[in-house]
């Protein structure tokens, strides 16, 4: 079974740029994550799809960031404009949710986007 | 506010020796907590879950405790391994929400 993938595996732009992240998950898992990951630190959840349906986006700056599932299945997230401290990885991870109880299901990481803003 | 302490020092382990990471929280009532292995370059894999009404989990050399009252998780690695050398995260999860650790960094020496 192939892992999620995620693409570019790194990028490096000037600050001012877009730049966009794509993830396609496990196939069959219908809860995507988006996390942010600085160094020496644990993963900060950006946005959390339920199908299509952004059901968490809390924590997603908004100004600048935007993200979008399309069918349920992959999904893009982009920053627009970029600023420096945007450098970091950013991760998709995936589960299967099940019925009932949300968040006992094992997330799926992907290997990250390594984003470095100049 | 939410908070997770992990051991932020490496911990340096001699090979066939037990290595035992901490993880602590407070002002949070997870109804789960996760550990996850995170290798440089990679996602975090998860190792295993243990829910508030468990005390211990065990799998093949990994055992993991978790007191509520302490607010505490203890993950043990036993008969350690130069390839268990990692990043351990902790994870709590409850209210559809899943909060990390920052991790602790294993070196296990051959």
């Amino acid at each position: 079974e192939a892992g999620v993938v995620q693409s570019p595996r790194y990028k490096i732009i000037e600050k001012k740029q877009p730049v966009a992240f794509w993830c396609n998950p496990i196939s069959g898992h219908n809860t995507l994550y988006w996390y942010l990951q600085n160094l020496g630190q644990g993963p900060e959840l950006l946005i959390r799809y339920e199908n299509e349906e952004a059901v968490d986006d809390s924590q997603l700056p908004k100004d600048r960031f935007s993200a979008e599932r399309l069918k349920g299945v992959d999904s893009t997230l982009k920053i627009q404009p970029a600023e420096l401290g945007d450098s970091a990885v950013y991760l998709c991870a995936s589960s299967k949710t099940s019925g009932g109880v949300s968040g006992t299901d094992t997330q799926y990481f992907g290997p990250g986007t390594r984003l470095t803003v100049l | 506010s939410q908070k997770i302490e992990q051991n932020s020092e490496a911990l340096n382990i001699q090979e066939g020796k037990t290595a035992t990471l901490t993880c602590n929280y407070t002002n949070y009532s997870p109804a789960y907590l996760q550990w996850y292995r995170q290798d440089p370059g990679r996602g975090p894999v998860f190792l295993l879950l243990i829910r508030e009404n468990e005390k211990e989990k065990r799998k093949e050399r990994l055992k993991v405790t978790f007191d509520t009252t302490l607010k505490q998780s203890l993950f043990h690695i036993t008969a350690s391994q130069p390839a268990d050398s990692a990043t351990y995260l902790c994870a709590l999860v409850g209210g559809f929400k899943t909060i990390f650790g920052a991790g602790t960094r294993l070196f296990v020496k051959a």
